[in-house]
């Protein structure tokens, strides 16, 4: 049975400093990872999709890579500002379409 | 376009009482998911549907949860019976079809159980 796990459960840090968020999985088997953002009693944004094939995606600030063969992947936030605060998701989707997602990680970005 | 909508946003019952929560997503996707998020916990998936039919229910956690979708577009969620650990809140999300990569999810429905 796939599971995911996120570390660190919460991180609190200073405006400007580089972020690294963990996401691990116990089965290699996926179709593709996915990094979402959930702020507070809303939905989900999704932040990039990596595919199986690949090894990492880029938007803006926001890096994702993937180690499939490991198990894990990491989503790196450049140059953090308050407005990044929020909590970040991991998910893989298995063969069976649906996404299983890790507990989260929730980010503070203070001024 | 429109996203995901989900209504109501939030739904307060009592223990024993049946609800409805009900999804209507992005126009053409053919493929819909019902997830449900504890407090502190990652979304768990519940059930799949591929146009009118549930392709997957493996995530219902028994037979007081049911979900519908008759005409291949909005779908429902039903819960019989409600207790307070069903809690949570109800996410719905659409994609294009099931071979698609990215799914879109709705705010959400707020369930509480007094």
């Amino acid at each position: 049975k796939q599971e995911v796990t996120q570390i660190p459960a919460a991180l609190s840090v200073p405006e400007g400093e580089n972020l690294v968020l963990n996401c691990s999985f116990t089965d290699s088997a996926i179709y593709n990872l996915q990094w979402f953002r959930q702020d507070p009693g809303k939905g989900l944004t999704s932040l990039l999709l990596i595919q199986s094939s690949q090894r990492e995606q880029t938007s803006g600030r926001l890096n994702a890579s993937l180690d499939k063969s490991s198990g894990r992947s990491t989503l790196y936030i450049a140059a953090s500002q308050p407005g990044d605060s929020a909590t970040y998701l991991c998910a893989v989707r298995d063969h069976t379409d649906k996404l299983i997602f890790g507990t989260g990680t929730r980010l503070q970005v203070f001024p | 376009g429109a996203g995901v909508s989900q209504t109501p946003s939030n739904k307060v019952t009592e223990k024993g009482k049946y609800v409805e929560l009900r999804c209507d997503p992005i126009s053409g996707h053919t493929a819909l998911y019902w997830y449900r998020q504890s407090l502190g916990q990652g979304p768990e998936f519940l059930i799949y549907f591929q146009g009118t039919g549930a392709a997957d229910d493996s995530g219902l956690p028994n037979d007081r949860f049911f979900a519908v979708r008759p005409e291949g577009s909005v779908s429902t969620l039903k819960i019989q019976r409600t207790e307070r650990g069903d809690s949570a809140v109800y996410l719905c999300a659409s994609s294009p079809d099931r071979s698609y990569n990215e799914q879109f999810f709705g705010p959400g429905t707020r369930l509480t159980v007094l």
